[in-house]
């Protein structure tokens, strides 16, 4: 089974408004972290938002927020107030003990002006 | 700043060649990692190491094998480049702990193997 699911390969939004890139993961550790990234075009992973298992609020940083449902496994990266510049792949990751990383496939966002 | 650097942007090499890339980070990080990322498969794990001279593989470490001689150094050979070893390499390196342990990753290599 995937640890790390992005099922939107895609996605398109309008300048100025909020897109959810959805994220879901599996694990058995009660101890976990979940994390954003951002890959431009040249290719650098930018590390957006971090959320640990047990924090019992929604990460944010600026305009990116995280949407935690424990329950559901599912961590989905809020962007409000998109930009241009928002315009990249956008990788889902755990880690879980023992310093163990899993990515999920990305999805491809395009801000459209 | 923290920092990941990675010996080349961009290398081009040919099939059965031996290629080096190099990564160093400066963060006295005890986790040291290396990626490989082609289009829809997302990075996946080739190495990893959790101390100078220890390794592990991961998911795809055929064709490639890894050296750490020191802790800042983290070093994946190709003993004899195939075509389909072409992608994009990533390095990345973490703690063992901290608040929010994330891997902090260098630039990149783009790598062609002709």
């Amino acid at each position: 089974a995937q640890k790390i699911t992005q099922t939107q390969p895609g996605m398109f939004v309008q300048e100025k408004e909020a897109v959810t890139l959805d994220c879901t993961y599996d694990t058995s550790d009660q101890s976990y972290g979940l994390f954003w990234y951002k890959q431009p075009s040249s290719g650098e992973m930018i590390f957006l938002i971090y959320q640990g298992s047990y924090d019992e609020q929604n990460a944010t940083e600026g305009r990116y927020s995280l949407n935690f449902q424990k329950a559901r496994k599912s961590a989905n990266l809020v962007i409000s107030a998109s930009q241009l510049g928002d315009s990249a792949m956008y990788f889902c990751a755990m880690r879980e003990r023992g310093n163990q990383f899993y990515f999920g496939t990305g999805t491809s966002l395009t801000v459209i002006p | 700043d923290v920092k990941v650097t990675q010996s080349s942007r961009y290398l081009v090499k040919r099939t059965g060649e031996k290629v080096f890339l190099e990564c160093v980070q400066d963060m006295d990080h005890e986790n040291m990692f290396w990626y490989r990322q082609d289009p829809g498969l997302g990075l996946r794990l080739i190495y990893f190491s959790y101390d100078v001279k220890m390794k592990e593989k991961g998911d795809i470490p055929e064709g490639y094998s890894v050296s750490r001689e020191k802790k800042e150094r983290f070093s994946l050979i190709l003993e004899s480049a195939s075509t389909n070893q072409t992608s994009m390499y990533l390095c990345a390196s973490t703690p063992d702990s901290g608040r929010a342990p994330r891997q902090f990753f260098g630039p990149g290599t783009r790598l062609t193997v002709l």
